[in-house]
């Protein structure tokens, strides 16, 4: 069975540019997570969808990120314009929990946006 | 506020011997706990859950306490082996399925 697939796996662009992640969950998972993860810390939530609406976007700084999951299936995170904070790794993870029951994620290998 | 904290950012251990990692606490009421493994270049890769009214849970070489009163859990790898060497990850999932993760401590197995 394959894994979680994002895309690209790195990302070089300047500051003020948009930039677009891509991620293909497993299939048959509802739940859909992308997080930010510096160097030297643990992954951060910056929003989850289960099948496609966004059920918690909290942490999402939504002047510059937006995401969507048409479909209930791929998601794309945006980041427009990306600034030079923004440069980090962005895990995708997907699950087929139900909420308040053991909830196991898979993550994808992330992509590495370096923004100059 | 709420705080994730593991024991150290690195812990050197020799091959054989068993290491223990550490994850506390405060202000979550985590109804799980979870452990994760991530290598270099890699995302997470989930390892075990335990359980708030579970004290352990066994997994081969792998040992997970969870103290819902401390406020902790630990982690023990047994008879580690370089191959285990690699950042190991704790996080807390709440009621809503949401996981927050402690910072991470890199443990490397020295032969």
């Amino acid at each position: 069975e394959a894994g979680v697939v994002q895309s690209p796996r790195y990302k070089i662009i300047e500051k003020k540019q948009p930039v677009a992640l891509w991620c293909n969950p497993i299939s048959g998972h509802n739940t859909l997570y992308w997080y930010l993860q510096n160097l030297g810390q643990g992954p951060e939530l910056l929003i989850r969808y289960e099948n496609e609406e966004a059920v918690d976007d909290s942490q999402l700084p939504k002047d510059r990120f937006s995401a969507e999951r048409l479909k209930g299936v791929d998601s794309t995170l945006k980041i427009q314009p990306a600034e030079l904070g923004d440069s980090a790794v962005y895990l995708c993870a997907s699950s087929a929990g139900t909420a308040g029951r053991a909830d196991t994620q898979y993550f994808g290998p992330g992509t590495r946006l370096t923004v100059l | 506020s709420q705080k994730i904290e593991q024991n150290s950012e690195a812990l050197n251990i020799q091959e054989g011997k068993t290491a223990t990692l550490t994850c506390n606490y405060t202000n979550y009421s985590p109804a799980y706990l979870q452990w994760y493994r991530q290598d270099p270049g890699r995302g997470p890769v989930f390892l075990l859950l335990i359980r708030e009214n579970e004290k352990e849970k066994r997994k081969e070489r792998l040992k997970v306490t969870f103290d819902t009163t401390l406020k902790q859990s630990l982690f023990h790898i047994t008879a580690s082996q370089p191959a285990d060497s690699a950042t190991y990850l704790c996080a807390l999932q709440t009621g809503a399925n949401n996981l927050f993760f402690g910072t991470g401590t890199r443990l490397t197995v020295i032969p």
